[in-house]
């Protein structure tokens, strides 16, 4: 089932933060971000596993909230390189491997 | 550097032909390779999952006799589209599972951006 990501998008000013959340209506064992530039491959960003994990790197972090089976990803500070569509993929099941993505949230960083 | 690598990057082909896609693990052996498929402004879909030595695994409406892989071996996974159609057009990528070490970053390959005539 596809996890539901929102907003669909958002449009910032550089400096400013966003927050994307990725939702499941069943249980989930991980959450992957991507974010993918146009024309380009998705680019890993971070994983997060079930036990309520919260991690970063540099300006952008993300938590899993297992009991309400949601991921947020956290951007703060954005820099115009942020731009692009950030992708949550789940994993519902331990070694299952196969990543579901929810629909997309595009990203706009403005000078 | 890329741990993954897909060849073509880009393939332009007449209605009717067969087209082959490689995806390569650069840097350790995997089990395990995935197969999306992404048109314009959509989401990435899993169409199907590669395991080295056995059959694919077919997402529900994927037809595998249009789509064949092949994962002889621990480095390589192949797609083709077989007999491809120009609502085959689409951008493929595979993505590789973790490795025998067990690793959990899971990255995507480049790419193939397929347009059919």
């Amino acid at each position: 089932q596809q996890p539901v990501q929102s907003p669909q998008a958002v449009i910032l000013r550089e400096g400013e933060d966003a927050v994307i959340n990725c939702s499941s209506s069943k249980a989930l064992y991980s959450v992957h971000w991507y974010r993918q530039k146009h024309g380009e491959a998705p680019v890993f960003l971070m994983i997060l596993l079930k036990g309520g994990e919260q991690k970063g790197h540099d300006k952008i972090s993300a938590s899993f909230n297992e009991k309400k089976q949601q991921s947020s990803l956290y951007l703060t500070a954005s820099q115009l390189s942020y731009s692009g569509t950030y992708f949550c993929g789940t994993e519902m099941n331990a070694g299952a491997q196969k990543l579901v993505f929810g629909q997309g949230t595009r990203l706009t960083i403005n000078p | 550097g890329a741990v993954v690598s897909q060849h073509p990057s880009w393939v332009i082909c007449k209605s009717g032909t067969s087209v082959k896609i490689e995806c390569r693990s650069l840097d350790f052996q995997a089990t395990t390779m995935f197969w999306y498929r992404q048109f314009p402004k959509q989401s990435l879909m899993l169409m199907a999952t590669s395991n080295e030595g056995s059959k694919a695994t077919y997402e529900q409406g994927v037809e595998k006799d249009k789509f064949l892989i092949n994962h002889a071996s621990l480095t390589l996974s192949t797609l083709t589209v077989t007999s491809a159609h120009p609502e085959d057009s689409s951008f493929y990528i595979c993505r590789r599972g973790p490795g025998l070490a067990g690793a959990n970053e899971q990255f995507f390959g480049p790419g193939t951006r397929l347009t059919v005539l």
